[in-house]
């Protein structure tokens, strides 16, 4: 069956540091992947998708950006975070072999930013 | 573009009772597919139940159904017999267009009193 990883689950960063979240799925291949952002109490913006290695769409203009280096692997990153980069984000992967193409999310790493 | 509105932030429920969460949406795609995620206090997107927008019959997923009318463009989730573990927060979410983006509500936190 299929797994998907995020790494770390909380981070605490100081304004104008980078940042580096992590993304890995397991058991299927060739995902769609997807980054989105969930400030508190709010829904989901998409940020990223990916429908191959190194292929990338944004979303949202903003100081983030995303890499897929290998196929299972998404990763969302920043030279220099700011205050309103807090919050909730989730990776999701889906198949294009699925009709429905459901999305499916994973733990989720809780950023905040002082 | 597409438009998910949730209009109850949150909703009281007893005990084995049955809820339905309100859900309706715009887009001008003839073809999108319409999602309930529920998110539990611990972050995860839990996807519990998918509606196409060419299904002629309502889904249903155990204690879960969605009452789709697509001429008033509603797609509300049903909970049935509702349990202590079913408080969460719920969202719609849309998926229409190229590239299976999903939109999202805002959500519905729902209490389920004991």
């Amino acid at each position: 069956s299929q797994t998907i990883h995020q790494w770390p689950a909380t981070l605490v960063q100081p304004v104008g540091s980078p940042l580096s979240l992590e993304c890995t799925v397991e058991g299927t291949s060739n995902p769609n992947l997807y980054w989105y952002r969930q400030a508190a109490g709010r829904g989901l913006q998409l940020l990223f998708y990916s429908v191959g290695i190194g292929q990338i769409s944004s979303e949202v203009p903003q100081n983030l950006s995303a890499s897929r280096p290998q196929d299972r692997q998404f990763i969302l990153s920043s030279k220099k975070l700011l205050l309103s980069d807090s919050g909730f984000y989730l990776c999701a992967w889906s198949l294009e072999t699925d009709p429905q193409e459901t999305q499916y999310f994973g733990p989720g790493t809780r950023l905040l930013v002082l | 573009a597409q438009k998910i509105t949730q209009t109850q932030p949150g909703m009281f429920v007893q005990e084995k009772e049955a809820v339905t969460l309100d859900c309706t949406y715009d887009t001008s795609d003839p073809s999108y597919g319409l999602f309930w995620y529920k998110q539990p206090s611990s972050g995860e997107m839990i996807f519990l139940i998918y509606q196409g927008s060419y299904d002629q019959q309502n889904a249903t997923e155990g204690r879960y159904s969605l009452n789709f009318q697509k001429a008033r463009k509603s797609a509300n989730l049903v909970i049935s017999a509702s349990q202590l573990g079913d408080s969460a927060m719920y969202f719609c979410a849309m998926s229409a267009g190229a590239g299976n983006m999903l939109t999202f509500g805002g959500g519905t936190r729902l209490m389920v009193k004991p």
